[in-house]
């Protein structure tokens, strides 16, 4: 089983709608969280960043984080075609010994039609 | 703003050939990170550096090498190519703050390695 399960879709919405992506996680020791969005052939672009439970918004995008139930969100609002893109949930622990890496979900394609 | 650059772009080679793939970091970001990323597979953790040290290491085979050099630039040596490496290598930064690692990554646009 992987660390992060994330549901690959693909997510096929029309502009305007909101949209929510989402992981699940088994590693209770992560601290970090991370959305990025990545287009086609391009490097992933962080979006959201999150440290803990909570809710964070910017603009269009608000993230959630759920650590009781090892579940994360990425809601966005009003989506627009220019969305369309794969979006990557990643996250990392605490670290010991002050290194660590980032664990990523499958990424969840997204199209977003006129 | 800078961002983090990665060369070459595109790079083709045959089977038990040698690539070298370079980054350079955001500037006053200590910390990279390499990732393979295989065709709609999800980004794989290789290896990562602190300030010229190796600081942890993931799904790198042994043929695969890197090194952080002393102005933070890294580059992921390839040996004996095989037609399963063929992928898209990403290269991340971050500011490391001693212990506590600032883990806002930012990646480059990745080097496409295709092998013939």
């Amino acid at each position: 089983q992987k660390e992060v399960e994330q549901d690959p879709g693909p997510l096929s919405v029309p502009e305007g709608a909101i949209v929510s992506l989402n992981c699940t996680y088994s590693n209770s020791a992560f601290q970090y969280f991370m959305w990025y969005r990545q287009y086609s052939r391009k490097g992933p672009e962080l979006l959201m960043y999150t440290y803990s439970s909570g809710n964070k918004e910017d603009g269009r995008f608000t993230a959630q984080v759920d650590k009781s139930s090892k579940y994360i969100s990425l809601f966005i609002r009003d989506s627009q075609p220019s969305d369309s893109a794969t979006y990557l949930c990643a996250m990392s622990s605490f670290p010991s010994g002050g290194y660590n890496k980032l664990i990523f979900g499958a990424g969840t394609r997204l199209a977003v039609h006129p | 703003a800078a961002g983090v650059i990665q060369s070459p772009r595109h790079l083709i080679k045959e089977k038990r050939e040698t690539a070298t793939l370079k980054c350079y970091p955001i500037p006053r970001h200590d910390t990279v990170y390499w990732y393979q990323q295989g065709p709609g597979q999800d980004p794989q953790f290789l290896i990562s550096f602190y300030e010229k040290m190796q600081s942890d290491k993931g799904s790198i085979p042994d043929r695969f090498s890197a090194q952080q050099f002393s102005d933070y630039h890294s580059e992921l040596n390839m040996s004996s190519l095989e037609l399963g490496d063929s992928a898209l290598y990403f290269c991340a930064s971050s500011e490391g703050t001693g212990e506590y690692l600032n883990t806002e990554a930012f990646f480059g646009q990745g080097t496409r390695l295709t092998v013939v």
